[in-house]
């Protein structure tokens, strides 16, 4: 089954306004990380996280390995944050062997006037 | 940030015919990767390369695929014959260990026709 449950799969926010998006995780995961992918298809790197929380600017991201989930809070949402944004998670045991990223199936944030 | 350059940006080809997709991964990055993305949709894992060799592949990596990065020019993906199957975008992506962030090239859109 899917490793990576990405919740909710559409979101439409106001300017101004915020919400937060989640990743629950069906393995114990050892690092996620989130990408917002833009109207062109490029993939930005938001956060990557081992443990613990990150913040930039009006993102703020929290990995909680042994509950398994990880959270992306937007707060003050501009249109410019539109786009389909993406959680990826390495699963324990690859090591040396390169980090393979499990991707959820993404959440459409459409940021309204 | 560090920029993982993917060329050509589209790829349009007959069924049957042969089609290299190229990647320049970020300049000190040991370890290297392809993703299939069809139609927007969830980002899967084709395969990771590091020190000449394919680490892991996963069932999407047919037989007609393969990766090679002749003496650190591009690292290239090759598929001989393609199918209408193969459409989609391919990302290319590279990091430093095996551990850390990934960085994704802005994706290569194949047509098969």
């Amino acid at each position: 089954g899917d490793q990576v449950e990405q919740s909710p799969s559409a979101l439409s926010l106001h300017e101004g306004t915020g919400s937060a998006l989640r990743c629950n995780f069906t393995t114990t995961m050892r690092a996620v990380q989130w990408f917002q992918q833009n109207s062109r298809g490029s993939l930005i790197n938001l956060f990557y996280l081992a443990s613990g929380t990150k913040e930039n600017g009006r993102l703020k991201s929290t990995f909680n390995s042994k509950e398994s989930y990880s959270t992306l809070h937007i707060r003050d949402a501009q249109l410019e944050d539109s786009g389909t944004y993406f959680c990826a998670a390495e699963a324990w045991g690859y090591g040396s062997s390169g980090n393979k990223l499990i991707f959820g199936i993404g959440t459409l944030l459409s940021v309204k006037p | 940030g560090p920029k993982v350059l993917q060329i050509p940006s589209h790829q349009i080809i007959d069924m049957g015919q042969m089609v290299t997709l190229n990647c320049d991964p970020v300049s000190n990055h040991l370890y290297f990767y392809w993703y299939k993305q069809i139609l927007g949709q969830q980002m899967e894992f084709l395969v990771n390369f590091y020190n000449g060799k394919v680490m892991e592949k996963s069932k999407l990596f047919k037989d007609q695929f393969s990766v090679e990065r002749p003496d650190g020019s591009y690292f290239t993906l090759k598929i001989q014959p393609t199918a209408l199957e193969d459409s989609a975008v391919y990302f290319c992506a590279s990091s430093f260990s095996g551990a850390e962030t990934l960085y994704f090239g802005s994706g290569t859109r194949l047509t098969v026709l």
